[in-house]
């Protein structure tokens, strides 16, 4: 099966402007994260998505970063305006829901955006 | 908020020793737990999945086990091989599908 696909792999922007980022999951997967990792650290949650609603964006810096999930496939992660501290990798992930939602949901992640602000 | 901590946060060994990798977490309530691996430059790798009913999982050369109501779980890896070199990090699963991930354990195996 096709895996995670994420674009573009790099970007580098200046603070202030604005950067947007596209993950297609594994066809059927309902269940999609977006999760910031900063070097030297473990991935942190930024939003979860179960088909197109929000389960989890209490970590979303709701101020300037965005998350859209179209028609429960694709979807987008927008940073307007960046900071400095935006810098990082930028990891989509999916998973399958089971049965009642619990059990063997395995996560899997696309390769990363890696954002520079300068 | 579940906290997990990973120890150590890196370790070097000479190539075919065995070595364990641990992760703690502070609530318990979970409903699996994940490992993965994490090369450079790339995105994560799942590796084992153990279920909360399950004491060990194993897989190759890897063998983890959860004990839930201590919060910890370890990753053993057998015969270490150069390949081997990654960080490794660990998810509890908590209702809704939710991953918490540590800061991971970065090693290096050396030929």
């Amino acid at each position: 099966e096709a895996g995670v696909a994420q674009s573009p792999r790099y970007k580098i922007i200046e603070k202030r402007q604005s950067v947007a980022f596209w993950c297609n999951p594994i066809s059927g997967h309902a269940t999609l994260y977006w999760y910031q990792q900063i070097l030297g650290q473990g991935p942190k949650l930024l939003i979860q998505f179960q088909n197109n609603g929000v389960v989890d964006d209490s970590q979303l810096p709701k101020d300037r970063f965005s998350a859209e999930r179209l028609k429960g496939v694709d979807s987008t992660l927008k940073i307007q305006p960046a900071k400095l501290e935006d810098s990082a990798v930028y990891l989509c992930a999916s998973s399958l829901i089971r049965g009642n939602g619990f059990g063997a949901n395995v996560l899997t992640f696309g390769a990363g955006s890696r954002l520079t602000v300068l | 908020k579940q906290e997990v901590t990973q120890i150590p946060a890196a370790l070097s060994v000479p190539e075919g020793e065995n070595l364990v990798l641990n992760c703690s977490f502070t609530d318990s309530a979970i409903y699996n737990l994940q490992w993965f691996r994490q090369d450079p430059g790339k995105g994560l790798t799942s590796l084992l999945l153990i279920q909360s009913s399950q004491r060990e999982q194993t897989s190759g050369r890897l063998n983890a086990s959860l004990d839930k109501s201590s919060g910890r779980s370890t990753l053993y890896i057998a015969a270490s091989q150069p390949g081997d070199s990654a960080t490794y990090l660990c998810a509890p699963v908590k209702a809704g599908n939710q991953f918490y991930f540590g800061t991971g354990t970065s090693l290096t195996v050396i030929p």
